[in-house]
């Protein structure tokens, strides 16, 4: 069994650009969630993804959006990044739809906005 | 809106002592409690997950508890140990899959 991967593990960007975020789900599960993490705070949500349509969203704004793909990978996209923006990303991979939803989550990648 | 609170922010211990990490939250409304370890730059591990319908969980040395009138669980660690040292995070997950974490509680366990 595969757990949750993401790539790339680190990135540097400059304040204005762009960044995708990969995630490939644990082998069976069809429920993607991506979290942000700054720095000594616990991760904050940002969305979640099942069967490739959006379920659910936190108070992220709309410059932060989400694909999954066929096979429950899933990006991230981040537009016109802001120095705010540095944190650990994490996503998490779930069966989806019960209340035994179990989140795994992948090792993150760490975001560095300058 | 759901605030989650986990006291202590840091803790140190001797091996081989017994613990409890708290976690608060006020909002009952919940779906489920979840406790992770998050280790120093890495993702996050599930210990535990407790149904809103549950009263406790139990792995190993691990046993959680969740009170949701009061808003409150807990997360006892027995006879610690050096590997147990890490970050312990709680988290409530609603119906609408927004899951809130609290800033997690440091544990060290000294050998």
């Amino acid at each position: 069994e595969t757990g949750v991967t993401q790539s790339p593990t680190h990135l540097i960007k400059t304040r204005g650009q762009q960044v995708t975020l990969r995630c490939s789900s644990q082998s069976g599960h069809n429920t993607v969630s991506w979290y942000q993490q700054a720095l000594g705070q616990g991760p904050q949500f940002i969305f979640q993804y099942y069967r490739e349509e959006e379920n659910g969203r936190g108070n992220f704004p709309p410059r932060f959006s989400g694909l999954q793909f066929p096979n429950y990978s899933s990006e991230l996209n981040v537009n016109a990044l802001e120095l705010d923006d540095s944190a650990l990303y994490l996503c998490a991979s779930s069966l989806g739809g019960t209340s035994t939803d179990t989140q795994y989550f992948g090792p993150g990648t760490r975001l560095t906005v300058l | 809106k759901q605030e989650v609170t986990q006291i202590p922010a840091a803790l140190s211990v001797p091996e081989g002592e017994n613990l409890v990490l708290n976690c608060s939250f006020t909002d009952s409304a919940i779906y489920n409690l979840q406790w992770f370890r998050q280790d120093p730059g890495k993702g996050l591990t599930s210990l535990l997950l407790i149904q809103s319908s549950q009263r406790e969980q139990t792995s190993g040395r691990l046993n959680a508890s969740l009170d949701k009138s009061s808003g409150r669980s807990t997360l006892y660690i027995a006879a610690s140990q050096p590997g147990d040292s890490a970050t312990y995070l709680c988290a409530v997950r609603h119906n609408n899959n927004d899951m809130r974490f609290g800033a997690g509680t440091r544990l060290t366990v000294k050998p």
